[in-house]
């Protein structure tokens, strides 16, 4: 069964920093993978999605994110942060477009003003 | 409807009853998901509906768990002789295809 492993529990960052957070699945074939974002008081929402393509896929809000096959992970970037991207982040995977989505443990980032 | 509809927003229980959630997805979503989100903590898969096709139950936690979903409308959870360990958002969520799902505001359950 796919898994997904986010090892960033809370990221705090000033703002104008660059941002990383790192994602992992565990699944040998082909998967479909997402981050979702979460502000504050708001429903989780689509930040960017891979399926195919381009390994490196860019979102809303001048985030981008890398999938690496042979490392099994799918980072979200970012090179400069607001203090609005203050939220909480959550990488997902699916093996296919019919299967369940399975989420991460979820990242909190805290921009200081 | 325009988005996800969950109701109800806030629920207040005593241990030992039993509730029943409900989720209205985006009109014409053949997908369905059902998720648990502790505080602080992520998403948990519960279930998922696909169209016609028996749903995936694999998260369900144990057998007081229970969702039905007529067709590909309403869905309903229900939690039987519900415990502490209960009290979490419940979060449903509807996909069109391609796995982008869109998610409701979440049921707050509070079982004291």
């Amino acid at each position: 069964a796919q898994s997904v492993s986010q090892h960033n529990h809370h990221v705090i960052l000033s703002e104008a920093a660059s941002l990383e957070l790192g994602c992992n699945y565990s699944y040998g074939g082909t998967v479909n993978l997402f981050w979702y974002v979460q502000y504050p008081g708001q429903h989780l929402q689509l930040l960017l999605k891979y399926f195919s393509g381009d390994p490196l896929v860019k979102g809303i809000k001048g985030f981008e994110a890398e999938f690496i096959k042979s490392k099994f992970s799918f980072n979200l970037r970012k090179p400069s942060v607001q203090w609005s991207d203050t939220a909480e982040y959550f990488c997902a995977v699916t093996i296919s477009s019919a299967s369940k989505i399975i989420f991460g443990s979820g990242t909190r980032l805290s921009i200081r003003p | 409807g325009a988005g996800v509809s969950q109701s109800p927003s806030n629920k207040v229980t005593e241990k030992g009853k039993d509730v029943e959630l409900r989720c209205d997805p985006i009109s014409g979503h053949t997908a369905l998901y059902w998720y648990r989100q502790r505080l602080g903590q992520g998403l948990e898969f519960l279930i998922y509906f696909q169209g016609n096709s028996a749903p995936d139950k694999s998260g369900l936690p144990s057998d007081r768990f229970s969702a039905e979903r007529t067709g590909e409308s309403v869905s309903t959870l229900t939690i039987q002789r519900t415990q502490q360990e209960d009290s979490a958002v419940y979060l449903c969520a509807s996909s069109l295809d391609r796995g982008e799902l869109f998610f409701g505001e979440g049921s707050r359950l509070t079982v004291l």
